[in-house]
């Protein structure tokens, strides 16, 4: 079976543009998670979607925004990018959301540098 | 929030020894994953382990709930062990939906 997919795998963009990063998770999995990983740290949440509804969200500015469609994948949006977006973004997918706690899975990852 | 902190930061070993990993966190959990980051920042899952004890292979994993710490055990290392190995915890108290992230042990096995 496949995994979390995420596309693309790297990403250069310029200050100020905007980006989308994707993201399909394992079959049958209706939760998706976004983290931000910058070097040398833990990733650090930002967003958690379960059946297309926005059930959780971290200490992000606006410029960071996402949604999930019915197919249960999910898009992140990051707009007027700044030197200091550049990280390693990961999607995880899990069975459930809020209520019952469900393993997460982890994709690969989109790395994206912003100069 | 939660708080998760990781020992050591930092662990050099010859190829067959053995290690442990230390996760402490500051409130009860429902969620505790161990996690290995390998070059190309891959999360690959170890173990969901809230409670109790588990083993795959050479690595093992007890989690102490009521005491709020997790260790992952690794023994007869590999090279192929080396890498970053994270703890992440979800709790009710702060939102099933996420998982808070410790700081990460990097071991490097020498051969």
């Amino acid at each position: 079976d496949a995994g979390v997919t995420q596309s693309p795998t790297h990403l250069i963009k310029t200050r100020g543009q905007h980006v989308t990063l994707r993201c399909s998770p394992i079959s049958g999995h209706k939760s998706v998670s976004w983290y931000q990983q910058v070097l040398g740290q833990g990733p650090q949440f930002i967003f958690q979607y379960y059946e297309k509804e926005e059930r959780g969200r971290g200490n992000f500015p606006d410029r960071f925004s996402a949604r999930q469609f019915p197919n249960y994948s999910s898009e992140l949006n990051v707009n007027a990018l700044l030197l200091g977006d550049s990280a390693l973004y990961l999607c995880a997918s899990s069975l459930e959301g809020r209520q019952l706690a469900y393993e997460q899975y982890f994709g690969p990852g989109t790395r994206l540098t912003v100069t | 929030g939660i708080q998760v902190e990781q020992s050591p930061p930092d662990l050099i070993l010859q190829e067959g020894a053995n290690s442990t990993l230390r996760c402490n966190f500051s409130d009860s959990v429902n969620n505790l994953q161990w996690f290995h980051q390998n070059p190309w920042g891959q999360l690959i899952n170890l173990f969901y382990i809230p409670s109790g004890t588990k083993q795959n292979g050479r690595l093992s994993a007890t989690t102490v709930a009521t005491e709020r710490y997790s260790l992952l055990y690794i023994s007869s290392s590999q090279t192929t062990d080396s890498g970053v190995y994270f703890c992440a915890v979800g709790s009710s108290n702060f939102g099933n939906e996420k998982l808070t992230f410790g700081t990460g042990t990097r071991l490097t096995i020498i051969p």
